[in-house]
C-alpha cells in the first residue's frame, strides 16, 4: 500500500509570512500533484511535477519534486488570506496494475490571518 | 469545457437506509474515481474505473458499497445499508492519462449525513 505523509497537518500563520508544506513517501511515483480545496468544493489541481528534481513556480507558490520521485514540497511566499484552504498532495502511478491510481496525503489545513 | 457533474449535493438519511450518488465525468475521460473524504482529511480512494472496467476497488467496503459505470461514461455509487461512519463527502473525479501524467478533475462532491 502506497502512503503519502503530509506535514504539518495544521498551519496557522499571519499574512505576509512564508511557509512550506511537505509530502513524503517510501514509494516512487511517476508524477505528483498538488491540489487546493476550499470548503464545499472539490480539490482543484495546482500543479503536476513529473521529473525528479523538478521545480515549478506558480506566482507565489513554488513546488519541488524530490530527486528520487518519492517526496515533494510546496512553498508559499508572502502568504495571503486568500491562500487559506486544504492543501493536498497526490501521487500517481503510470504503470502496471496501478495505472492511473491517484493516492492522496491526509492534507494540510492552512489558515492565513489578516 | 464542462466539468465533472455530481448529484445530489447533499443527502441526509437514517442509518440502515440506502442512498445512491451519480457522477458524469468530463467527456472523453476514460478514468473515473470515487473518493470518500472525511472532514479535514485527504480523499480516500474507494474505486477506480478504466472505461467500464474496475482497476482498483481494494478499499471499497463491498458488503455495503457498490459502484458501476455502465457504457464507460456515467457512474453511480450506492450504499446499502448506510452506517453512521459513512457520513462524509463523496467525490467523483475523472482523468485522461496523457504521456504518463495523471491529472484528476473533481466534482463538487455529495455531502452525506447519516443520522
Amino acid at each position: 500500500t502506497q502512503l503519502l505523509e503530509q506535514s504539518p497537518q495544521f498551519l496557522s500563520i499571519q499574512e505576509g509570512e512564508n511557509l512550506t508544506v511537505y509530502c513524503n513517501s517510501s514509494s516512487v511515483f511517476s508524477s505528483l500533484q498538488w491540489y487546493r480545496q476550499e470548503p464545499g468544493e472539490g480539490p482543484v489541481l495546482l500543479v503536476t511535477v513529473v521529473t525528479g528534481g523538478e521545480v515549478k513556480k506558480l506566482k507565489r507558490l513554488t513546488f519541488q519534486f524530490g530527486d528520487a520521485r518519492k517526496d515533494s514540497s510546496l512553498h508559499i511566499t508572502a502568504a495571503q488570506p486568500g491562500d487559506t484552504g486544504l492543501y493536498l498532495c497526490a501521487g500517481a502511478n503510470a504503470g502496471g496494475t496501478s495505472y492511473g491510481k491517484l493516492t492522496f496525503g491526509q492534507g494540510t489545513i492552512l489558515t492565513v490571518h489578516p | 469545457e464542462a466539468g465533472v457533474a455530481q448529484s445530489p449535493r447533499y443527502r441526509i438519511i437514517e442509518k440502515r437506509q440506502s442512498v445512491a450518488f451519480w457522477c458524469n465525468p468530463i467527456s472523453g475521460h476514460a478514468t473515473l474515481y470515487w473518493y470518500q473524504q472525511i472532514l479535514g482529511q485527504g480523499p480516500k480512494l474507494l474505486i477506480q474505473f478504466q472505461n467500464n472496467g474496475v482497476v482498483d476497488d481494494s478499499q471499497l467496503p463491498k458488503d455495503r458499497f457498490s459502484a458501476e459505470r455502465l457504457k464507460g461514461v456515467d457512474s453511480t455509487l450506492k450504499i446499502q445499508p448506510a452506517k453512521l461512519e459513512d457520513s462524509a463527502v463523496y467525490l467523483c473525479a475523472s482523468s485522461a492519462i496523457t504521456g504518463g501524467e495523471t491529472e484528476a478533475f473533481f466534482g463538487q462532491g455529495t455531502r452525506l449525513t447519516v443520522v
